[in-house]
C-alpha cells in the first residue's frame, strides 16, 4: 500500500498560468478530500468526493478553482490564472470510513 | 457549515509532563472527532479518534475527551516524549457525506 499519492510533489507557476494538481487516492477507498494549508489559514477544506461523485465543495473559490475524479483511481484539482495567494501546500486525502488517510502534499508556488 | 477552533496555537512542556489542546466545534450533528499529527516537513497522519457514543477514549500515552454539551473535546498526552514534538490538528464531521473540518493546528514543543 503506496499511500495516497500527490503528483506533483512540487509545482512553480508564473502568476495567470495554470496548475493542475494530482491525486491517486488509495485503492478501495470510496471518499477522496482536497485540502489547502497555508501557515495563516491553517488547514482549509476545498471539496470532497464520494463514489467518485462531488459531494461538498463549498471550499473552492468560485472562480478559479475545480475539481474532477474521471475515475476511481485519480482526481485532478485544476486552477487557472494561478495568483500569489494561490501558494499553499494542496493535500489530498482519502478514505472509507473514519480515518483519513493524507498524501503527501503538492507544495505550489505563484510567483 | 461545521467551524472547529483550536484554542493553543502553541504549547510548550516539559519531558515527563502532560499536554493538554482543546478544541470547540459548532455544528451539533458533528459525531466523530479525529486528532492527526504532522511531524516538521511530513504530512499528517491519524493518532487517535472518539465518537459521539462515548466521551473518554485511551490508547497508550493519548487520551480524549467529550462533553458534547460544550461542544468541546480535548487530547491528553500523558508522559510526553521530545517525538510528541509536532504540531497536532483536532477534527470534527458528521460522518454522514461529510468532510471533517480541521482546527488550525496547535504546535507542541516538548522539551528535555
Amino acid at each position: 500500500n503506496a499511500g495516497v499519492i500527490q503528483t506533483p510533489r512540487h509545482k512553480v507557476t508564473g502568476k495567470g498560468q495554470e496548475a493542475t494538481l494530482w491525486c491517486e487516492p488509495i485503492s478501495g477507498h470510496s471518499a477522496v478530500f482536497w485540502y489547502r494549508q497555508t501557515i495563516v489559514q491553517g488547514l482549509e477544506f476545498l471539496t470532497y468526493f464520494r463514489n467518485q461523485a462531488p459531494i461538498d465543495d463549498s471550499g473552492m473559490p468560485k472562480e478559479r478553482f475545480s475539481a474532477q475524479m474521471p475515475n476511481q483511481s485519480h482526481s485532478t484539482l485544476k486552477i487557472q490564472s494561478t495568483q500569489p495567494q494561490d501558494s499553499a501546500v494542496y493535500l489530498c486525502a482519502s478514505s472509507t470510513t473514519g480515518e483519513v488517510f493524507f498524501g503527501k502534499g503538492t507544495r505550489l508556488t505563484v510567483v | 457549515g461545521e467551524k472547529v477552533e483550536q484554542h493553543e496555537s502553541t504549547l510548550s512542556v516539559r519531558e515527563g509532563d502532560s499536554a493538554v489542546i482543546n478544541c470547540t466545534y459548532t455544528d451539533t450533528a458533528s459525531s466523530y472527532f479525529p486528532w492527526y499529527k504532522q511531524e516538521a516537513g511530513k504530512s499528517l497522519h491519524f493518532v487517535i479518534d472518539i465518537r459521539s457514543n462515548v466521551d473518554r477514549k485511551q490508547s497508550q500515552r493519548l487520551i480524549v475527551l467529550l462533553d458534547k454539551k460544550a461542544k468541546r473535546f480535548s487530547l491528553h498526552i500523558t508522559a510526553t516524549q521530545p517525538e510528541d514534538s509536532a504540531i497536532y490538528f483536532c477534527a470534527a464531521s458528521n460522518n454522514n457525506n461529510n468532510a471533517p473540518r480541521f482546527g488550525a493546528g496547535t504546535k507542541l514543543s516538548v522539551k528535555p
